[in-house]
This record gives C-alpha cells, sequence and structure tokens, in this order.
C-alpha cells in the first residue's frame, strides 16, 4: 500500500524566508504526485502536480516541487514567501493504474510571520 | 459557479442520532470522495465512488454508509454518531484515474 511522509508537522517562517517542505512516498512503481494546499477556513486546493517528464514541475503563487525518483522524495519549494502563504500544505501519491484513489500525507503547517 | 457542494456546513449532533451529509458537483466528474480532516492526522479516505454505480470503502469507513445516488451527487450517512466522528468532513470529485481533485467546502461536524 501506497504511504506519504510529510517531515515536518509545523514550519514558522519569516516573510521572505526560502520554504521546503517535505515529502516522502513509499511506493516502488509509477506514480503520481501532487501537492494541495488549504488556507485558514478554506477547501482544499490543487498547488501543483508530476505525472511524467521534467521532475521540475511549477504551481501557481511560485511555487515548485522536484520529483527525486531516487530518493522517492516530491519536496515542495518557494525562494520567497508571504504572509498570504500561511496554510497547510499536504502531499499526495496516486497510483496512475486505474482509479485508485489519492493518498495524502499528515500536512505540514506553514506560519510566516511579518 | 462549477464545483462540488457540501451541504450542511456545520451541524451538532447528540451521540445516537443519525444524519446525512450531502455533495453534488456540477463538473460531470466519474469518481467522488469522502475524506475526513482531524489534526495532526491529515486527510483520511472514508469512501469513495470510482464511477456511478460502484462504491468502495476507504481507509475509516466504520460507523459510515454511502450513497452514490446518481452521477452528481454523493451523500455519507452517520447511522448512529459518536464523538470520534466529530470532525472535518470533505467531499471530493474527480475526472476518472485523474488526480486533481475538486473539493467542496466542507462539512463541520460535532458529536456531543
Amino acid at each position: 500500500a501506497q504511504s506519504v511522509s510529510q517531515h515536518n508537522h509545523h514550519v514558522i517562517l519569516s516573510e521572505a524566508a526560502s520554504l521546503e517542505l517535505g515529502c516522502n512516498y513509499s511506493y516502488g512503481g509509477t506514480v503520481n504526485l501532487f501537492w494541495y494546499v488549504q488556507y485558514p477556513g478554506q477547501h482544499l486546493q490543487l498547488l501543483l502536480k508530476y505525472f511524467s517528464g521534467d521532475p521540475l514541475v511549477k504551481g501557481i503563487k511560485g511555487f515548485e516541487a522536484e520529483f527525486i525518483k531516487s530518493k522517492f522524495s516530491f519536496n515542495l519549494r518557494k525562494p520567497s514567501v508571504q504572509w498570504s502563504d500561511t496554510a497547510e500544505y499536504f502531499c499526495a501519491v496516486k497510483d496512475p493504474r486505474g482509479n485508485t484513489p489519492l493518498v495524502f500525507g499528515k500536512g505540514t503547517r506553514l506560519s510566516v510571520i511579518a | 459557479n462549477a464545483g462540488v457542494t457540501q451541504t450542511p456546513k456545520f451541524q451538532v449532533l447528540k451521540t445516537g442520532q443519525s444524519m446525512t451529509l450531502q455533495c453534488a458537483q456540477d463538473m460531470n466528474h466519474n469518481s467522488m470522495y469522502w475524506y475526513r480532516q482531524d489534526p495532526g492526522m491529515g486527510l483520511r479516505l472514508i469512501y469513495y465512488s470510482a464511477s456511478e454505480g460502484t462504491t468502495d470503502k476507504g481507509e475509516v469507513p466504520n460507523g459510515y454508509n454511502v450513497s452514490r445516488l446518481n452521477k452528481r451527487e454523493f451523500s455519507l450517512r452517520l447511522e448512529s454518531a459518536a464523538p470520534s466522528q466529530t470532525s472535518v468532513y470533505f467531499c471530493a470529485s474527480s475526472a476518472r484515474t485523474s488526480g486533481s481533485y475538486t473539493f467542496g467546502s466542507g462539512t463541520r461536524l460535532t458529536v456531543v
């Protein structure tokens, strides 16, 4: 069975600091990878996704993620965070064969302070 | 606006009461899902429906039932609510085989 580990439960950064959130998955085959974001009081929204091709994926709002197959990782990055990036971030993995549901990590809460 | 609509947004139940959470999508998606979100636990899948007419258990199905009423609607029923079911419930939908989910705004349920 697939599983997703997000190493950081809560990250606190100052505005303009760089961000990297870790995500590792346990599945040996081909995977589709996702990052979702949940702003305070809102529902989850898709931030970016990786299916194949260039392992560096760019998403909305300046976020990017790098798929490193040898490390089973899909870390989320942003060069300079803003206060409005305060949210909870969820990594998710999916087996592209068939219609299996997404498996989510437990999430990382990001607090950006002025 | 196109998307996933959940009702109600808030609900308080007494232990042992029953209720149905409603979910409808207007994006012609084949697949629909019910997740619960608890602090520190992330999102856990309760049930899903890969296509109209099919439903399958997820990670935490105990105490819940679902009905895929038609392609648009997927309801979640709590037959006898328990305090452990206090949570925020999210419905989501996707095109078949896609991992790009559209989520509803959630139902915050408290069981006392």
